[in-house]
């Protein structure tokens, strides 16, 4: 079975810095691994994804993220952040290929707030 | 572009009423779930379907039950609503291939009092 852990409920940081979302996961076997944003009262959307190849993966308004085998990790990661990306993050794991039950399970979330 | 529709944004019930919660998906995908999300405890996936007529529970179906007769919509029905099942729903759909992400409805909040 797989699990997903998101380190930090909530994350203030004033806009413009640069921002880490952490997110681990523990699986026997090979996954594939998401971030969703979700804004306020609005369902999830995909930021980015990772299935196999290149470690690091962009995705949508300037975000990437490291996929780390050794360490179970899939951080999330923002050079400058602005006020427009204040949402719920969360972390998402899937076992890959055929699967009746190929369900998505979800961290926590954590919750970014920027400061001007 | 994937569009997963649920047909209510907010509802009020009242303790005790049966309660339907309609999702329709417009991309012929095998794959539909309902999500719960709770402040702090994130998703928590409740029932999936991979295929018309099947379903299978997930980490938490006590106190709900689903239905799906065609391929495009997927319904959960709160037997008795309570007032623990005040919440937000989620439905999502995907590929049965696993090779993509699932895609989501806009919520339904639930308020039952």
């Amino acid at each position: 079975a797989q699990s997903v852990t998101q380190l930090d409920s909530q994350v203030p940081v004033f806009e413009e810095a640069p921002v880490e979302l952490r997110c681990n996961y523990s699986s026997s076997v090979s996954v594939y691994l998401f971030w969703y944003v979700q804004y306020p009262n609005q369902g999830l959307q995909l930021l980015l994804k990772y299935l196999s190849g290149s470690t690091l993966v962009k995705g949508i308004n300037g975000f990437e993220a490291e996929f780390n085998k050794s360490q179970t990790s899939f951080h999330l990661r923002k050079p400058s952040v602005h006020i427009s990306d204040t949402a719920e993050y969360f972390c998402a794991v899937s076992p890959p290929g055929y699967s009746s039950a190929s369900k998505i399970i979800f961290g926590s979330g954590t919750r970014l707030s920027i400061r001007p | 572009d994937v569009k997963v529709t649920q047909s209510s944004r907010y509802l009020v019930k009242r303790t005790g009423e049966k309660v339907f919660l309609e999702c329709v998906q417009d991309m012929d995908h095998e794959n539909m779930f309902w999500y719960r999300q709770d402040p702090g405890l994130g998703l928590r996936l409740i029932y999936f379907s991979y295929d018309v007529k099947m379903k299978e529970k997930g980490d938490i179906p006590e106190g709900y039950s689903v239905s799906r007769e065609k391929k495009e919509r997927f319904s959960l029905i709160l037997e008795s609503a309570s007032t623990n099942q005040t919440s937000m729903y989620l439905c999502a759909s995907r590929p049965q291939t696993g090779h993509t992400e699932a895609f989501f409805g806009q919520g339904t909040r639930l308020t039952v009092v």
